[in-house]
């Protein structure tokens, strides 16, 4: 399966602790998005990456979040301290031009819980 | 700000039912237009997109016109399936390089057989 790929696909984590969270892209691309989405909401954008970039994080809160995208491996968002707000389900999603026009694939999301 | 605004759910129906999803949106230039579905428990499959006025996209029995006149991408479907049963997201991008989707709140659809 050559889909874009998340891990893990639950995480608990207790209040104060890190969390990490693992993309790998479609193959060939080099184009990665980072979504949150609330239970019953929709979903907010949070980052943009390309490879060792990034190139758009207003989505991103201004604490506690940061993410990247090394040359080589997966993309990681960590979440540092988290609190109960944090608990939601987190995309990444890929595309192949970052263009406008070009759909975005999605990964099955990491269901963050917090104790 | 760009923004999508989706018709209120949840839609329930019954099989072979006709469905249409409101979706209108807010934006400059011209940004292009997607449906995505999302099961229970994954994440969001492209179900059809439309990058320009008047492009009718479609997929699996689904259609979508993008109307520039009145910023609207409704999602129809002329016969629903028990399969069909997802939510439905519909979502923006600007033309401009590196484009975050914007996406509607989603449309919980129950088909019932």
């Amino acid at each position: 399966n050559a889909g874009v790929m998340q891990n893990p696909r639950h995480l608990v984590r207790r209040r104060g602790q890190e969390a990490r969270l693992r993309c790998s892209p479609m193959k060939g691309h080099s184009h990665v998005y980072w979504y949150r989405q609330l239970p019953e909401e929709g979903l907010k954008f949070m980052v943009y990456l390309q490879k060792e970039n990034i190139i758009d994080e207003s989505g991103m809160p201004k604490e506690r979040f940061s993410a990247e995208f090394p040359k080589e491996g997966p993309s990681i968002l960590r979440i540092q301290q988290v609190v109960r707000g944090d608990s939601a389900a987190y995309f990444c999603a890929s595309s192949l031009t970052g263009e406008g026009n070009q759909p975005q694939h999605f990964g099955d999301g990491t269901r963050l819980s917090i104790l | 700000g760009n923004s999508v605004t989706q018709m209120e759910g949840p839609v329930t129906l019954s099989e072979e039912a006709f469905l249409t999803i409101n979706c209108t949106y807010t934006a400059t230039g011209y940004p292009s237009l997607f449906w995505y579905v999302q099961y229970p428990g994954e994440g969001l499959q492209l179900l059809l997109k439309a990058t320009k006025a008047d492009d009718k996209g479609s997929n699996k029995g689904f259609e979508a016109t993008y109307r520039k006149e009145t910023t609207s991408f409704h999602l129809e479907k002329g016969s629903v399936q028990v399969s069909d049963s997802a939510v439905y997201f519909c979502a923006l991008s600007k033309e401009t390089s590196g484009s975050r989707l914007t996406f509607g709140e989603g449309t919980q659809l129950t088909v019932n057989p």
